[in-house]
């Protein structure tokens, strides 16, 4: 199975901070990657897909980047509703992997 | 608007078999290029894909899994189904339903179904 680790695990930021997510694939994956966002009791809704490619309705605030192995998700200026868990997604083999999650909390 | 929607028991024994039905309701599960998963989330903790069923019936499974899945399709319901048999503890999770489109080269899952507990207890 194709690994993904995502950092940091949790990460505590205030409204308006730039924040940053990393993930790495334990092998190269071209850009089969997407990012969701979940937040408690709810199923999670898909932001990035095609590692870069901003779904319809999602913010312009959220941005992706990356290839190969090495994967980014910025959010440009953190908004209340941008709390929760974050997770990325590889679907280069199956079985379909994601990352462990990482927690944005209110600072 | 919720496009799918999961339903089954809530609790079931171990030993026994989980049985899980996502209704579409946003387009036909034979549409093609559609792929109907079902995806797990054990509590506080993060997402297992569990397997998916293609608009023509054909699966594929997460191996860790495999010898206890099925996941098959009802088109004269427009529902796909889950069956996990000889539960133990270690299946009590939010069951996910969620569908990705095959035209989108990184198969993102666009859609998904509420989610529902299930709980494996005696």
């Amino acid at each position: 199975d194709i690994q993904m680790t995502q950092s940091p695990s949790s990460l505590s930021a205030s409204v308006g901070d730039r924040v940053t997510i990393t993930c790495r694939a334990s092998q190269i994956i071209g850009t089969h990657f997407n990012w969701y966002h979940q937040k408690p009791g709810k199923a999670p809704k898909l932001l990035i897909y095609d590692a870069s490619s901003l779904q319809s309705g999602v913010p312009s605030r959220f941005s992706g980047s990356g290839s190969g192995t090495d994967f980014t998700l910025t959010i440009s200026s953190l908004q209340p509703e941008d709390f929760g868990t974050y997770y990325c997604q590889q679907s280069y083999i199956a079985p379909r992997t994601f990352g462990q999650g990482t927690n944005v909390e209110l600072k | 608007q919720v496009p799918l929607q999961e339903s089954g028991p809530g609790l079931v024994k171990p030993s026994e078999t989980l049985s899980l039905t996502c209704t579409v309701s946003g387009g036909s599960v034979s549409s093609e290029g559609y792929f109907w998963n079902w995806i797990r989330q054990p509590p506080g903790k993060g997402l297992e894909w569990i397997g998916y069923v293609s608009y023509i019936g054909s699966t594929t499974y997460n191996p860790s899994l495999k010898s206890r899945v099925t996941i098959s399709l009802d088109t004269s319901k427009n529902q796909f189904s889950l069956k996990l048999n000889s539960v133990t503890a270690a299946d009590t999770a939010v069951y996910f339903c969620a569908r990705f489109y095959q035209l989108l080269t990184s198969y993102p899952f666009d859609y998904w179904g509420q989610g529902t507990l299930v709980t494996v207890s005696s």
